[in-house]
């Protein structure tokens, strides 16, 4: 069965600096995406940025880019001049059929 | 982007009673459907997958006598909690894939939540 891993619960980033935010994964899938997710309070899920496995090059979202080591089975999420908006639980989740998360990490961001 | 609709956002009933929570894609057609459970705090978890016309797939440890799911158009699925108990009280949230392939863009709902007295 395919897991995902966030082994960070809580993540804090002063406010125009940059945080990143880790996931592993373990699959024995060769083809599949992954995904991270934003969810506010409001609780409405936000799609920050995906990946396709087959690809090489890392995907980017304006301030948003992934690091993804296939091999590593590693998906972490960079966020750049972090904002006050950007504060949320960030899910991590992996898609092969159904989409599966991690634990959520809780970003928060100071001024 | 795609919408998905959920409807009610938000319920309280009395243990013992049903609720039933619908999910409705609004500018597209949905084969496929997904429900989840997310608990305070907590990640979201798969409970059920539905296809349109066919019977639902439980993840593992989900009552699906309990969980009732019904994809009976290709813009609506329902979820009904058969004799609601407080320790089913969450936040249940929808998701609808736009195309018949696993890798089609999945849009979420904005979520039910549900409080079971």
């Amino acid at each position: 069965a395919q897991t995902v891993t966030q082994s960070q619960p809580e993540m804090s980033v002063q406010e125009a600096e940059t945080v990143t935010l880790s996931c592993t994964y373990d699959t024995s899938e060769s083809d599949y995406y992954l995904f991270w997710y934003k969810q506010p309070p409001s609780r409405q899920m936000i799609l920050v940025i995906r990946q396709e496995a087959y690809k090489q090059q890392n995907a980017t979202e304006n301030r948003f880019s992934v690091n993804f080591q296939k091999a590593a089975k590693s998906f972490s999420l960079k966020i750049s001049d972090s904002q006050l908006g950007d504060a949320a639980m960030y899910f991590c989740a992996y898609r092969n059929n159904d989409m599966r998360f991690g634990a959520g990490t809780r970003l928060t961001v100071k001024p | 982007g795609a919408v998905v609709s959920q409807h009610p956002s938000w319920v309280i009933c009395k243990s013992g009673t049903s609720v039933k929570i619908e999910c409705r894609s609004l500018d597209f057609q949905a084969t496929t459907m997904f429900w989840y459970r997310q608990f305070p705090k907590q990640s979201l978890m798969l409970m059920a997958t539905s296809n349109e016309g066919s019977k639902a797939t439980y993840e593992q440890g989900v009552e699906k006598d309990k969980f009732l799911i019904n994809h009976a158009s290709l813009t609506l699925s329902t979820l009904t909690v058969t004799s609601a108990h407080p320790e089913d009280s969450s936040f249940y949230i929808c998701s609808a894939r736009i195309g018949p392939h696993s890798t089609d863009t999945q849009y979420f709902g904005p979520g039910t939540r549900l409080t079971v007295l």
